[in-house]
C-alpha cells in the first residue's frame, strides 16, 4: 500500500481481556518498528523487526506484551491480561534502513477500561 | 537521565515571526538525529535526518541544523499550516529514542 496501515484505528477492551493491533508496512519496507506514545509524550520504544526477526524486544515492559512478523511484512502485537495503564497510542513504522526515516502509521488508540 | 530534551514544551507565533526549536541530546555514538513533525490524532511524519555535525537540511520553511550535542529546528515565517508538534529523535544502536516535543502554533 502507499502508506503504513494500522487496525483498528480505535480500541476499547476491559480490564483483563486480551488484544492485538496489526501492522501493515509499506510494501518491501524490511525493517519494522512498534513504539507506544501517552498523551503529551513522544512515542516509546517497544521492539524492532528486521525481516522477520524480533531484532531488539527490550522496550517491551513485561511478559504481557508480545509480537511477531511471520512472513517479514505484516506484524500483530498482543497484549494479554490488559491494565488500565496499557491505554495509549500504538505506533507502527516502517523503512528499507533502520537509519534512514521511518514512514509511521496513524495508530491505535487502546483504551483500557 | 533523558537522552533527549526538547525546548521549549510549547511555542505561540505571530504569521511570519520566525523562531528555532531545540533538541538536545546525551547518547554518545549517536547514529543519526531525526525531526518528524506530528498532528493530532495522526502518526509522526518524518522531515529530516543529520547524521553529523555541522550539517544541515532544508525542507519549504524548515531548516534543521546539528552540532555535537544538540540540534535546532528554524523555522523561516512560518504559516498557521505549520501549526504541529515537533518531534526530534536520536538513533542508538537499535532504538530510537524520542523527545516530548514542541507544540507549535501559529497564529495568523
Amino acid at each position: 500500500g502507499a502508506g503504513v496501515s494500522q487496525t483498528p484505528s480505535n480500541k476499547v477492551t476491559e480490564k483483563g481481556k486480551y488484544v492485538e493491533l496489526r501492522c501493515d508496512p509499506i510494501s518491501g519496507h524490511t525493517a519494522l518498528y512498534w513504539y507506544r506514545q501517552s498523551l503529551g509524550q513522544g512515542p516509546e520504544f517497544l521492539i524492532y523487526f528486521q525481516g522477520t526477526g524480533a531484532a531488539d524486544d527490550s522496550g517491551l515492559p513485561n511478559d504481557r506484551f508480545f509480537a511477531v512478523r511471520p512472513e517479514g511484512s505484516v506484524s500483530t502485537l498482543k497484549i494479554q491480561r490488559t491494565e488500565r495503564g496499557d491505554s495509549a497510542v500504538y505506533l507502527c513504522a516502517s523503512s528499507f534502513d533502520r537509519l534512514r526515516g521511518y514512514t509511521f502509521g496513524s495508530g491505535t488508540r487502546l483504551t483500557v477500561v | 537521565e533523558d537522552q533527549v530534551t526538547q525546548s521549549p514544551e510549547a511555542l505561540r507565533l505571530q504569521e511570519g515571526e520566525s523562531s528555532s526549536l531545540n533538541c538536545s541530546y546525551t547518547v554518545s555514538g549517536l547514529r543519526g538525529l531525526f525531526w518528524y513533525r506530528q498532528d493530532p490524532g495522526k502518526g509522526p511524519e518524518f522531515l529530516f535526518t543529520l547524521y553529523s555535525a555541522g550539517e544541515e537540511k532544508e525542507k519549504e520553511r524548515l531548516k534543521a541544523t546539528l552540532t555535537k550535542k544538540e540540534s535546532f529546528l528554524h523555522i523561516t515565517a512560518p504559516k498557521p499550516e505549520d501549526s504541529a508538534t515537533y518531534l526530534c529523535a536520536v538513533a542508538w544502536g537499535n532504538q530510537f529514542y524520542f523527545g516530548t516535543g514542541t507544540s507549535l502554533t501559529v497564529i495568523p
